[in-house]
């Protein structure tokens, strides 16, 4: 029962470098989300799927892509990588019931230097 | 829009004191609300919810309850325990469907002292 998996853990990234965080699920869940996390200021939503070949914007993408091929695999593309980007990075799915919990990735530490 | 505000930390606790981190809201329509919580080096896992006006959801000992009148949701235990040392988030839903999201507060870092 591995859940929602999230690869690397950890990445150091140059500015101006490219890199794909790696999100996936086992649980046949439709909905998928990326979440970054800045310390002193909770979760803001980057993107969002509600099923595969569908993705929307959520409060913070600029600066950031993301696919959804498959109902398992949500990765999430820096092009350009920015110091502004240094987060914790954390994936989550859910069923898609109302009002059911969200299964989080133990999430992706990325510094851009 | 919507949003969530909770008390700031950090919090210092002994084991076995009483616990409450506050929480207030601010949403359009009638959202649930939750409280997840976050161990040193994990993602986050969801303690407790309620889904109306005047529900109470409880878990391991944490309770909270849905107050509509006062538009919060505080978070309490009776008497906390050293392995309770964690990140605390409230937050709440937005319309179900497709729009469903979830807006979380900043967190609220607990630690427990034995």
């Amino acid at each position: 029962n591995a859940g929602v998996t999230q690869t690397p853990k950890f990445r150091i990234l140059k500015i101006g470098q490219s890199m794909t965080l790696q999100c996936a699920q086992d649980m046949n869940h439709n909905y998928m989300y990326w979440y970054r996390q800045d310390p002193g200021m909770g979760l803001k939503l980057i993107y969002y799927s509600v099923g595969a070949g569908i993705t929307d914007k959520g409060e913070v993408p600029n600066g950031y892509n993301v696919s959804r091929s498959t109902t398992e695999d949500f990765p999430l593309r820096l092009e350009l990588a920015a110091p502004s980007q240094t987060s914790v990075y954390f994936c989550a799915s859910r069923p898609g019931t109302v009002n059911e919990k969200l299964f989080f990735g133990s999430g992706t530490q990325l510094s851009v230097l | 829009g919507n949003s969530v505000t909770q008390m700031e930390g950090p919090v210092t606790l002994s084991e076995e004191a009483f616990l409450t981190i506050n929480c207030t809201y601010t949403a359009t329509g009638y959202p649930s609300l939750f409280w997840y919580v976050q161990y040193p080096g994990e993602g986050l896992q969801l303690l407790l919810k309620a889904t109306k006006a005047d529900d109470k959801g409880s878990n391991k000992g944490f309770e909270a309850t849905y107050r509509k009148e006062t538009t919060s949701f505080h978070l309490e235990k009776g008497s906390v325990q050293v392995s309770d040392s964690a990140v605390y988030f409230c937050a709440l839903s937005s319309s179900g469907g497709s729009n469903y999201k979830l807006t979380f507060g900043k967190g609220t870092l607990l630690t427990v002292n034995p």
